[in-house]
């Protein structure tokens, strides 16, 4: 079965400290994995998509890492700061047949 | 920016009442999609589209109807609403061909009483 594992399932940290959310897949074949943040009360952006060829990609503070042959994936916040308080879901789609499939979240929590 | 519009934030209904959720894109996009979001469980697939008057069945269809009459709006419609569909519905939309929802709207709280 298809399955999209995220942890820690909520983490909470000191602002300005770094952190990182894991996600591990079983999806196969695969074809992309994407990284969302949701605020409370808002709908998912998106943060990165990565591809089976790339290892590591930036967007500011958030940086995702991906391991294709061990099925992992990462984000990484630096110096997080209080805006950083969000749900961060990982998506994997399957090549072939289109289909997605979300993870839980890792609910972050940055306190000051 | 993209901005997908979804019509209510909060919406409370009956039980066996017919709910209309709608939901507009402003960039023209040609695929446009309905999830449900509950605790635990992830964003889960009801039906989406990819023009219009056409649409696909996604993985929980079963309870729910959509329409496309014009490529900006995209209704989901619960034909008799039940308590097991209270959730939070996020409509989403894209432009590319991957099937990929890119932009979401904020959601509508859906509470069936």
């Amino acid at each position: 079965k298809n399955q999209v594992e995220q942890s820690p399932q909520s983490l909470i940290i000191l602002e300005g400290k770094n952190c990182t959310l894991q996600c591990n897949y079983t999806v196969s074949p695969f074809s992309n994995l994407r990284w969302y943040k949701q605020d409370t009360g808002r709908g998912p952006v998106s943060l990165t998509i990565m591809t089976f060829s790339e290892n590591t990609k930036s967007n500011g503070r958030y940086t995702a890492t991906l391991d294709a042959d061990t099925k992992q994936s990462s984000l990484h916040i630096t110096a997080s700061q209080l805006s950083d308080s969000a749900s961060y879901i990982c998506v994997v789609k399957r090549l072939g047949n289109e289909k997605l499939t979300f993870g839980t979240g890792t609910r972050l929590t940055i306190i000051p | 920016d993209v901005k997908v519009t979804q019509s209510s934030r909060y919406l409370v209904k009956r039980t066996g009442e017919k709910v209309f959720l709608e939901c507009v894109q402003d960039m023209d996009h040609e695929n446009m999609f309905w999830y449900r979001q509950d605790p635990g469980l992830g964003l889960r697939l009801i039906y989406f589209s990819y023009d219009v008057k056409m649409k696909e069945k996604g993985d929980i269809p079963e309870g729910y109807s959509v329409s496309r009459e014009k490529k900006e709006r995209f209704s989901l419609i619960l034909e008799s609403a039940s308590t097991n569909q209270t959730s939070m519905y996020l409509c989403a939309s894209s432009w590319d061909t991957s099937g990929q929802p890119q932009h979401f709207g904020d959601g509508t709280r859906l509470s069936i009483l």
